[in-house]
This record gives structure tokens, sequence and C-alpha cells, in this order.
């Protein structure tokens, strides 16, 4: 079976100080996989996908960055977090058929 | 006006009621997501539908095409399915999901 981990699972980080969460899945391979955060209160934004090694597309400007160097790896960054990053990052993969997406358990960030 | 549109935004029930929570959405779908959210952050997906209606323990979604609509209903509601719920779209034009707000729902005892 599948399963998608997450980590950390908790963070807090200074303004400024540069990120790194990932993302691995098992079970599958080639997955289409997902970065989302939701800030508080907020709905799912969308901020990365990639459909395999090395290809990443970004659906909103900012200061975060993602990268996939391995099949099963994603990797979200950024190299100067903002007071504005705070929030909960989930990473999903999707399966061709169905197209069903599956959630990691999140990372949430605090940037004080 | 977003592409997808939940209501109520927050539901308040007791246990026992029968809750429905609705989802609109503006755009060509080629499915729909449930999905639910528990108060530690994790999410669940509960159901993907592309037509009619599915049942899984006490939870039935539901999807009208033609009307862009679709329905989640949680029979003999408890306490532990107080959880946002969300609803999700893929579109036939990509292979993201685009996400509703959610609705909060909380079932008290």
């Amino acid at each position: 079976s599948q399963t998608i981990h997450q980590w950390p699972a908790t963070l807090v980080q200074p303004v400024g100080s540069p990120l790194s969460l990932e993302c691995t899945v098992e079970g599958t391979s080639n997955p289409n996989l997902y970065w989302y955060r939701q800030a508080a209160g907020r709905g799912l934004q969308l901020l990365f996908y990639s459909v395999g090694i090395g290809q990443i597309s970004s659906e909103v400007p900012q200061n975060l960055s993602a990268s996939r160097p391995q099949d099963r790896q994603f990797i979200l960054s950024s190299k100067k977090l903002l007071l504005s990053d705070s929030g909960f990052y989930l990473c999903a993969w999707q399966r061709d058929r169905p197209n069903e997406q599956f959630f990691g358990p999140g990372t949430r960030l605090t940037v004080l | 006006k977003n592409e997808v549109e939940q209501s109520p935004q927050n539901l308040t029930a007791q246990e026992g009621e029968f809750i429905t929570i609705n989802c609109s959405y503006s755009v060509g779908i080629s499915a729909l997501h449930w999905l639910q959210q528990h108060p530690g952050g994790g999410i669940v997906s509960l159901f993907m539908l592309s037509s009619g209606k599915k049942k899984h323990g006490r939870l039935i979604a539901t999807i009208n095409i033609q009307e862009k609509h679709s329905s989640l209903h949680i029979t003999a509601s408890h306490p532990r399915d107080s959880a946002v719920y969300i609803c999700a779209v893929k579109t036939t034009s990509g292979s993201r999901l685009t996400f509703g707000e959610g609705t909060q729902l909380t079932v008290n005892p």
C-alpha cells in the first residue's frame, strides 16, 4: 500500500531563516506530487506541483521554491522566511486511475 | 467569485441530527472530491465522484453534473464527525484540484 510522509510535523522559525520541508511517498512510482498551504482560517492553496523528477510548476509567485530530486521525494524550500509564510503545509500525491489525491500529515510552520 | 463555493461556512448540530453540506462549482469538472480535515490538520479523502451517488457508512455524497452541485450528507451525526469538510474539484482542463473554503462542522453531544 502507498503511504506519504512529511517532516517535520511542527516547526517554529525566525523571520529571515531558511526552510526545508520534506515529503516522501512509498509504494508507488512516478506519482504527481503537490505542495499546498493552508493559512489560518483559509482554504487550501496550491503552491507547486510536479509530474516528474526535476519538473516543477509554480502556481503563485512567492519566496518559496520546490524541488524533486528523486521520483518519490518532494522538497519545499525558502532562503529567507517571511511572517506571511506561517501556515499548515500539506504534501499530496495523485494516482492516475482514478485521479484521487492523498494527503500527508502536514507540517505546521510558525514564523516569528 | 470563487470557482468552488461551499455552504454553510459553519454548522452546529446536535448528536443524531441529519447534516447536509453543499458545494457549487462554476467550471467544467472531471471529478469532485469531499475531504475531511481533522482538528490536528490531517486531511482524509472521503469520496471522489463524477456522477450519481456514493455511500460509505453514515456518509453519502451526491453530485448533479447539470446543476454543478454536490452535497455531502451525514446521517445520525456524532461528535466525532466534528471537522472541516472541504469540497474540491478537478477541472477538465488540468490535473490540479480547486478547493472550496471548507465547512466547519461541530456536533454537540
